[in-house]
């Protein structure tokens, strides 16, 4: 089956830690998305990626970092920097950059304790 | 930042009525999108409309989108209790091409 794949689906961090959320697809997709969604914000996007090997900021990137060394696989860290990270944590891919559909992971619920 | 608006924020109807969800934007569009989230699931993609479309449909849905008045809707005909979910609207800005949510519209549907 096609899809994209999101791991863990529920995270638990102590404060000062890093994690890393992972996020695969086998839909030969080229372009990879990671969005925030918190109660009553909708999604805001954190980074994306329209290639292997390069990526760009989006509209709240502080205290994330990602990497995309395969063209199936866009990793996000939480790093310890980010102040508030206890969110829902969604990852997309789509065919292409421009214009096309966005197909969704089933997302990660990272809770800080 | 935030793109689209919808509206209503919560909508609660009866099986077999009609659901209308509204979503408004700021700047100009290459394509407007519209996707169902089931609750703590991933979204799903329903539709896609282009700028240079009025009107598209598929199997119970109906978009419209006026890029005079910025604004899209999304008409779900005789609904069903399966059709509970949050509705978003998502564009893709001429120019700048990731996706830019709104915060959703809940809709419940009772038996």
């Amino acid at each position: 089956d096609g899809g994209i794949t999101q791991s863990p689906k529920y995270l638990f961090r102590k404060e000062g830690q890093n994690v890393t959320l992972s996020c695969e697809q086998n839909l030969n997709h080229d372009a990879m998305y990671w969005y925030r969604q918190d109660p009553g914000q909708g999604l805001r996007l954190i980074y994306y990626s329209q290639i292997v090997n390069d990526f760009q900021k989006g509209d709240i990137a502080e205290g994330y970092s990602v990497s995309r060394e395969k063209k199936e696989s866009f990793p996000l860290t939480v790093t310890s920097a980010q102040k508030n990270p206890t969110a829902f944590y969604l990852c997309a891919s789509s065919k292409e950059w421009e214009s096309t559909e966005a197909f969704f992971g089933q997302g990660t619920r990272l809770t800080v304790v | 930042s935030q793109q689209g608006e919808e509206d209503p924020q919560a909508l609660s109807i009866q099986e077999g009525e009609n659901a209308t969800m509204n979503c408004s934007y700021k700047t100009s569009i290459n394509n407007l999108q519209w996707y169902r989230q089931n609750s703590g699931r991933g979204l799903v993609h329903l539709i896609l409309i282009r700028s240079n479309e009025r009107e598209k449909h598929s199997g119970r849905l109906r978009v419209t989108l006026d890029t005079s008045k910025k604004s899209s809707s999304l008409l779900i005909t005789a609904s069903r209790a399966a059709d509970t979910a949050s509705y978003f609207c998502a564009t893709v800005n001429s120019g700048y091409s990731t996706l830019t949510f709104g915060k959703g519209t809940m809709l419940l549907v009772s038996p």
